[in-house]
């Protein structure tokens, strides 16, 4: 998994703050998906994107965050005004294929 | 009920043991079936991959998917203390877009 790029590996930001989580999927993968992970509790999905395309949202939560896959770039999500409960470590994933997915290293955020 | 439950342990073996790691799933619709192996602090790293029932063999490493009973299952042989991790289920369908459904983890501890 070390292909996949995400950055930064740890992010403190107040309440209130905005957070940006940046994804760079493995080369030649067009495909990524966001999953966010809280202490002792698997993974949960949050959005799957495409190149400009956003396939898959239902996982997001309606308010606040956001996610985008430029045509050039990292994909970026974007959570505003975060609030504690954001807290958690959010993985990016990109996609070999259709169904074979590997996982950057994530980035922990810490709402203080 | 959750879509895919997993024993969250810990499991605790000596090293050398055959260990057997197990997920039960509610949804029928599932037709792709992984482990992952997470280490404390990092991100998932794909063990396995599997479609529908059957056994497949990597090293130390069996992955098994009997879809009739819903029931999937890995086995390590001759544990190692490196083997000390989390392992997560994950299944997948064309259906749902492909997007992963993951067990909540269980953790194993192989003792030197």
């Amino acid at each position: 998994n070390a292909g996949v790029m995400q950055n930064p590996r740890h992010l403190v930001r107040r309440r209130g703050q905005e957070a940006r989580l940046r994804c760079s999927p493995m080369k030649g993968h067009s495909h990524v998906y966001w999953y966010r992970q809280l202490p002792e509790e698997g993974l949960k999905f949050m959005v799957y994107l495409q190149k400009e395309n956003i396939i898959d949202e239902s996982g997001m939560p309606k308010e606040r965050f956001s996610a985008e896959f430029p045509k050039e770039g990292p994909s970026i999500l974007r959570i505003q005004q975060v609030v504690r409960g954001d807290s958690a470590a959010y993985f990016c994933a990109s996609i070999r294929g259709s169904t074979e997915a590997f996982f950057g290293q994530g980035t922990r955020l810490t709402v203080v | 009920q959750k879509e895919v439950e997993q024993d969250p342990g810990p499991l605790s073996v000596p090293e050398g043991a055959i260990v057997s790691l197990n997920c039960t799933y509610s949804n029928s619709a599932f037709q792709y079936f992984m482990w992952y192996r997470q280490y404390s602090r990092k991100g998932p790293e794909l063990l396995m991959y599997t479609y529908s029932s059957g056994n497949k063999e990597d090293g130390r490493f069996t992955a098994q998917v009997d879809k009739s009973s819903k029931y999937i299952s890995l086995f390590i042989r001759d544990s190692q203390p490196s083997d000390s991790a989390t392992y997560l289920c994950a299944m997948s369908a064309l259906i749902y877009g492909n997007k992963l459904v993951f067990g909540a983890g269980t953790i194993l501890r192989v003792k030197s």
